[in-house]
């Protein structure tokens, strides 16, 4: 099957500092790709909807300025969490749309701000 | 919000067929039903999706009702490594196409 990745798979940053987590459809081309967001023990919340060559669509209550957004190829999108706190802490998981509609998900980005 | 609704959790023995249910009573004509699950620490697996016929793959089969009104997802031999949480969920394929999970069955394969 076609295959996402997410790089890194883990991360530790400082308090107020940005981290960037980058998405790639490696062997085929992804005009729309999704980020979602899981904590532990929850199931995953859907963030945005990423278009190639235009804004991210966000879900309601997520803030655009703080989780921003770029999809500036058709085989890569990128999630900065802009002065990250403790409190976004989580798990970060991209997915692509094939080309027959179907979604694959990347291995997903732990993230750990301290 | 997720348009499905599950069993939060269940139990099969290994080597024993699994049989997951889930309710979409609400699903219009044109939404699919798509089976994904997730094993711990680790992104999506898709498994299998129809919009009304049954389906069958190599991981499992898709049982849908007439009315399309619920399905069950069918792991024909169940193994250690099919312990996850499953994700039933309804997708509109076009438009959006967003992927909505809701709370999903977390499967436990007993040995």
């Amino acid at each position: 099957g076609a295959v996402v990745s997410q790089h890194p798979s883990w991360v530790i940053c400082k308090s107020g500092t940005s981290v960037k987590i980058e998405c790639r459809s490696l062997d085929f081309q992804a005009t729309t790709m999704f980020w979602y967001r899981q904590f532990p023990k929850q199931s995953l919340m859907l963030m945005a909807t990423s278009n190639e060559g235009s804004k991210a669509t966000y879900e309601q209550g997520v803030e655009k300025d703080k989780f921003l957004i770029n999809h500036a190829s058709l085989t890569l999108s990128t999630l900065t969490v802009t002065s990250a706190h403790p409190e976004d802490s989580s798990f970060y998981i991209c997915s692509a749309l094939g080309p027959n509609t179907e979604a694959f998900f990347g291995q997903g980005t732990r993230l750990t701000v301290v | 919000d997720a348009k499905t609704t599950q069993p939060p959790s269940m139990d099969c023995a290994e080597g024993r067929a699994a049989n997951l249910p889930c309710n979409h009573s609400t699903i219009s004509g044109n939404e699919y039903v798509y089976w994904y699950r997730q094993i711990h620490s680790q992104g999506p697996q898709y498994i299998i999706h129809g919009l009304k016929n049954n389906e069958t793959n190599e991981m499992a089969s898709l049982i849908i009702t007439e009315d399309r009104k619920s399905s069950t997802l069918i792991l024909p031999h169940a193994t250690l490594r099919d312990t996850a949480v499953y994700y039933c969920i309804v997708r509109n394929i076009q438009g959006a196409q967003k992927l909505v999970f809701g709370q999903g069955t977390r499967l436990t394969i007993n040995p």
